[in-house]
């Protein structure tokens, strides 16, 4: 399969616990997203890197949440000390470096805070 | 705001008839516009965008969007539903043109009935 995986498909946590994600892109692709999905709402973007630069990360992103792509291949987005509205599901994407270029997602993290 | 909405919560139809998912878009500059399917529990998967050229765009599975600059609009359409096109949709906008951020509606429900 040559698509993007993410790693693991569920997470189930207690508050307060950290807890770190992978995401595998397409080997070809110079760009990675991470998205973040609650319930019955579109995707919202979290942060992304052009090969193993991190180069915009969104508002919604507090100081417990950190992202790394460290040789431009693999991605992990660890979160720190759980809270309950970090429950949602998490998305990883890639896409290659142009205008207009399609992104392609991975199946998800899904993350239940308890 | 720019922004794209998606003003239907849910589209219920029968199998074998049209169905259109209306996307609408209030954005400056070029608007590079997407469609993608959700499964339950499943990522993203991309169907057809728009970048330039023919406002009508063919994608997967039979699905096709028109671009309309007038009325701001890109719904999709597929001529005949099929049970299996049961799924959540979503639009979404190239929201910098140069990051590849996407900026995505809040989805669409769409159900079809044997």
């Amino acid at each position: 399969d040559t698509g993007v995986s993410q790693d693991p498909r569920h997470k189930i946590t207690k508050r307060g616990q950290n807890v770190t994600f992978r995401c595998d892109p397409i080997s070809e692709h110079n760009r990675l997203y991470w998205y973040r999905q609650t319930l019955g709402q579109g995707p919202e973007f979290l942060t992304y890197f052009q090969n193993e630069a991190q180069l915009e990360k969104s508002r919604l992103l507090s100081d417990r949440f950190s992202a790394e792509r460290p040789k431009g291949s693999f991605s992990t987005l660890e979160i720190q000390r759980t809270e309950q509205g970090d429950s949602a599901m998490y998305l990883c994407a890639s896409s290659l470096l142009a205008v207009g270029e399609t992104q392609y997602f991975g199946p998800g993290t899904r993350l239940l805070v308890l | 705001a720019q922004s794209v909405a998606q003003p239907e919560d849910q589209v219920n139809v029968a199998e074998g008839n049209p169905l259109t998912v209306k996307c609408t878009y209030s954005v400056s500059g070029n608007p590079y516009l997407f469609w993608y399917v959700q499964y339950p529990n499943r990522g993203l998967q991309f169907l057809l965008k728009y970048i330039t050229g023919d406002n009508l765009v063919k994608g997967s599975y039979g699905f096709e969007a028109e671009f309309n600059k007038s009325q701001t609009s890109f719904h999709l359409k597929k001529p005949s539903a099929l049970v299996s096109d049961s799924a959540l949709y979503f639009c979404a906008w190239d929201g910098s043109g140069n990051t590849g951020k996407l900026i995505f509606g809040q989805g669409t429900t769409l159900q079809v009935k044997p």
